[in-house]
Order: C-alpha cells, then sequence, then structure tokens
C-alpha cells in the first residue's frame, strides 16, 4: 500500500530556531515529492522534488530528496511567528499525477 | 504558476439539498481534475480524479451517485454534492492536472450543511 509518513506531528519552537521536517515514503511509481504549508485555507505550494540530493531553497526554507533512502527534509531556519501552520508532504505517482499525502506536521512558533 | 479559482469559496445550506461547487482553470487547459475532500485536523483525501469528455473516476469508499463530477470543458469542473447532510461538512478542493504543472490548488470551498 502506498504511504507517505511525516515527522514529527507536531512541533512547538520558540521564534528564530531551526526546525526540520521529516518525510519518508513507500509510493510505487514516484515522479516527484512536494511539500506544502497550510494554514486556515488551501495548501500552498513550496517546492517540488525530483531528483536526489539537490537542494531547493526558499529564502529561509530549503528542502531535499533521498530518492535511495525514500525521504526528504524541510528545514525552516530563523523561524518566524507566520511560519506557524501545518507542513504537507506529498508523493505524486508517474502516469496518473495523482498525490498521496501524508498526515502533516503542526509547526506551532511561539514569540 | 497555474490560476485555479472555485466557486463559492464557502457555502452554507439545509440538509437534504444540493451544492454545486466549481473550479476553473483560469490560464491554462486542465484536461484532468483532481478533488480532494479535507476534514477538520486531517491530511487531504482524494475524492475523485475527472477527466474532460469522460466519466469520472472515483477512489474506493466514494459514493459517485452522490458526488456527482462533470468536467464538461478543458477550464471547468464542478462538485455536486447531491442530498447534502451534516456528515458531507467539508473543505473541498480542486487540483488540476496539466503535464508537469500539477502542483497548485484551487482555493477551496468551505461547506457546512446545517
Amino acid at each position: 500500500e502506498d504511504k507517505v509518513v511525516q515527522s514529527p506531528l507536531s512541533l512547538v519552537v520558540h521564534e528564530g530556531d531551526t526546525v526540520t521536517l521529516n518525510c519518508s515514503y513507500e509510493v510505487t511509481n514516484f515522479r516527484s515529492l512536494l511539500w506544502y504549508k497550510q494554514e486556515k485555507k488551501a495548501p500552498t505550494f513550496l517546492f517540488m522534488l525530483t531528483s536526489s540530493g539537490i537542494e531547493k531553497k526558499s529564502g529561509r526554507l530549503s528542502s531535499i530528496l533521498d530518492k535511495k533512502e525514500l525521504f526528504s527534509i524541510l528545514n525552516i531556519t530563523a523561524t518566524q511567528t507566520g511560519d506557524s501552520a501545518v507542513y504537507l508532504c506529498a508523493v505524486e505517482q508517474g502516469g496518473s499525477e495523482k498525490l498521496v499525502f501524508g498526515k502533516g506536521t503542526k509547526l506551532t512558533v511561539n514569540p | 504558476g497555474a490560476v485555479v479559482s472555485q466557486h463559492p469559496s464557502w457555502v452554507i445550506c439545509k440538509s437534504g439539498t444540493s451544492v454545486k461547487i466549481e473550479c476553473r482553470s483560469l490560464d491554462f487547459q486542465a484536461t484532468t481534475m483532481f478533488w480532494y475532500r479535507q476534514f477538520p485536523k486531517q491530511s487531504l483525501m482524494l475524492m475523485a480524479t475527472s477527466n474532460e469528455g469522460s466519466k469520472a473516476t472515483y477512489e474506493q469508499g466514494v459514493e459517485k451517485d452522490k458526488f456527482l463530477i462533470n468536467h464538461a470543458s478543458l477550464t471547468l469542473s464542478t462538485l455536486t454534492v447531491t442530498s447534502a447532510h451534516p456528515e458531507d461538512s467539508s473543505f473541498y478542493i480542486c487540483r488540476p492536472g496539466q503535464g508537469r504543472e500539477t502542483q497548485y490548488f484551487g482555493p477551496g470551498t468551505r461547506l457546512l450543511v446545517l
């Protein structure tokens, strides 16, 4: 059965801390891995990863994929209260374009 | 990125009524549309996949007669929740499929059935 597992399920940090969110997967016909940020609305796209070892970066956020070990991490440095959200990891299956989602990591950044 | 709109953004209806949700791709043609449902504090669950001009494919456990999907054009897909009940209250989100650009979601529709 295809599955995506995220850890931790929730995380509480103070502003300025650095956090690492984890995503492991077992999905048939892997095409890409995607990270989303979800506040009280639809998920907002962050990164799409297709190749191992190539870091993608956007401001204080970065992500990398390991296709051999079947996992990805999302790093957020110098966290701010505005980073508080649920971060979703999803794996896209080739051919169908379906996304298999993890349960998400709820990040709370306290001032 | 792809621009996707949904209408309405939220709706409140009485139990037993039907509600239609529209998803439009504004700057591209979407041959495929994925419809998701998200209950509070849960992740997104794929309900069905629609393809322009053909019947939708429903995920296991989703009643096709209750959740009617129409994808009559390359820019519009609709989801109709028929005879809605309180347990259908949820956040419904669409995601167009268009080759490699499949990562963007619509803004979602919050449905509350009283």
